[in-house]
């Protein structure tokens, strides 16, 4: 099991610009978390789907961010457009039955906005 | 406000040396704590999860410790590795089932140094 896998590992881009972040869940899981992680604030949660369906976004920051998950091995999350203060390291988790068995997570993706 | 404490911030210790890990919680009610080991430039890594009837848990080295009636848990480390430094998160699951939303510290940063 390659375990979950995020692309990019690493994303420089301008102030305005559109990302995109990617992430494969572990298959068979049907649980996907996207957190944000930074030095001043931790691990937090922005958004969760159970079985592709978001249950709960109220961590999502604000308009500019938006989620997907149009199929069980696939998920996005999207800034547009990004600012400075988006700079962080994003993490995407799967799991079994909502967090029972425990969460895997993937290595991240560091975004940087100048 | 549900929060996790953990301290110290970071400690420095030897090379085979033990070390206590402290965490300590508001969250009520909640159903599982959980501490996990996240590398520099890696995801979060499961090491323990305990359920709030559960006093101890161990995985090699690593013993968790939980007190619900102090809502406190310690993370011990026996003879520390050079591989042991990383950040240790211990996160709470708050609500009465397994399935609530996860309360992150901030972590501890442990170096091991030869």
């Amino acid at each position: 099991d390659a375990g979950v896998i995020q692309s990019p590992r690493h994303e420089v881009t301008e102030m305005g610009q559109e990302v995109t972040l990617r992430c494969k869940p572990i298959s068979g899981h049907n649980s996907l978390f996207w957190y944000r992680q930074t030095m001043m604030r931790g691990l937090e949660l922005l958004i969760y789907f159970n079985n592709n369906v978001p249950i709960d976004d109220s961590g999502m920051p604000e308009d500019r961010f938006s989620a997907k998950m149009p199929n069980a091995s696939f998920s996005t999350l999207k800034i547009q457009p990004s600012e400075p203060r988006d700079s962080a390291v994003y993490f995407c988790a799967s799991t079994q039955d909502r967090g029972i068995y425990g969460y895997t997570f993937g290595s991240g993706t560091r975004l940087t906005v100048v | 406000k549900n929060q996790v404490e953990q301290s110290p911030q970071s400690l420095i210790i030897l090379e085979g040396k033990n070390c206590t890990l402290q965490c300590n919680y508001t969250v009520s009610p909640f159903s599982n704590l959980r501490w996990y080991k996240q590398d520099t430039g890696r995801g979060p890594v499961s090491l323990t999860i305990m359920t709030f009837s559960e006093n101890t848990k161990s995985n090699g080295r690593y013993t968790a410790t939980l007190d619900a009636d102090t809502k406190q848990s310690s993370l011990h480390i026996t003879a520390s590795q050079l591989s042991d430094s990383a950040s240790y998160i211990c996160v709470v699951s708050e609500g009465s089932s397994n399935t609530g939303k996860l309360i992150f510290g901030q972590g501890t940063t442990l170096q091991v140094k030869p």
